[in-house]
């Protein structure tokens, strides 16, 4: 296992379709982050997972976004209706056991597009 | 708004100087990271430093944490075309909440 991955790492989808992303953990992380990156911005909180529960959500989750970790292990995002606006970069991070907010692994991203 | 602001936006400085980025926070914090991505790939975990240290150092790179002016430094000794990147600071307030970072480019 050598980082967190993310799957697919591009997704072009027209307005109004649902779309999905998977994200793989370092293994026995338990803790599981969402986050949005739009061009020349940081990274935006979306989401956090300890295990399979799902712990906090941003207010810029609408709820058209939805997220799991139905086993603990791995975790998918999905946006219904999707708009333009939710271009962007999904980034998913990982982190060990441990005091809160520890170091964060990252995987590569998914690049959404909605045209 | 977001708890980290970086600065400067960017920065451009020639090989072998010094590169130094600041960055200024909102509300009391548990620690404060710094994040590099380089274009096109994911951010990688740089320093992190706890709101009861003052200064850190690994490699080349120097945090400062300054709690009374909520406000930390990173600084790059003797850089490197490939140091050339974005660099965020990070912090723990509410949520886990990034800057919207500082551009370096480290020209040959």
């Amino acid at each position: 296992d050598t980082g967190v991955s993310q799957n697919p790492r591009h997704k072009i989808t027209k307005r109004g379709q649902n779309v999905t992303f998977r994200c793989d953990p370092i293994s026995e992380h338990n803790r599981l982050y969402w986050y949005r990156q739009t061009l020349g911005q940081g990274p935006e909180f979306l989401t956090y997972f300890q295990n399979e529960a799902q712990l906090e959500k941003s207010r810029l989750l609408s709820d058209r976004f939805s997220a799991e970790r139905p086993k603990g292990s791995f975790s998918t995002l999905e946006i219904q209706r999707t708009e333009q606006g939710d271009s962007a970069m999904y980034l998913c991070a990982s982190s060990p056991v441990g005091a809160f907010y520890n170091e964060q692994f990252f995987g590569p991203g998914t690049r959404l597009t909605v045209l | 708004s977001q708890q980290g602001e970086e600065d400067p936006q960017a920065l451009s400085i020639q090989e072998g100087e010094n590169a130094t980025m600041n960055c200024s926070y909102k509300t009391s914090i548990n620690n404060l990271q710094w994040y590099r991505q380089n274009s096109g790939r994911g951010l990688v975990h740089l320093i992190l430093i706890r709101s009861n240290e003052r200064e850190k150092h690994s490699g080349r790179l120097r945090v400062t944490l300054d709690t009374s002016k909520k406000s930390s430094s990173l600084l790059i000794t003797a850089s490197r075309a490939a140091d050339t990147a974005s660099y965020f600071c990070a912090t723990d307030g509410q949520n886990f909440v990034f800057g919207p970072g500082t551009r370096l480019s480290v020209l040959p």
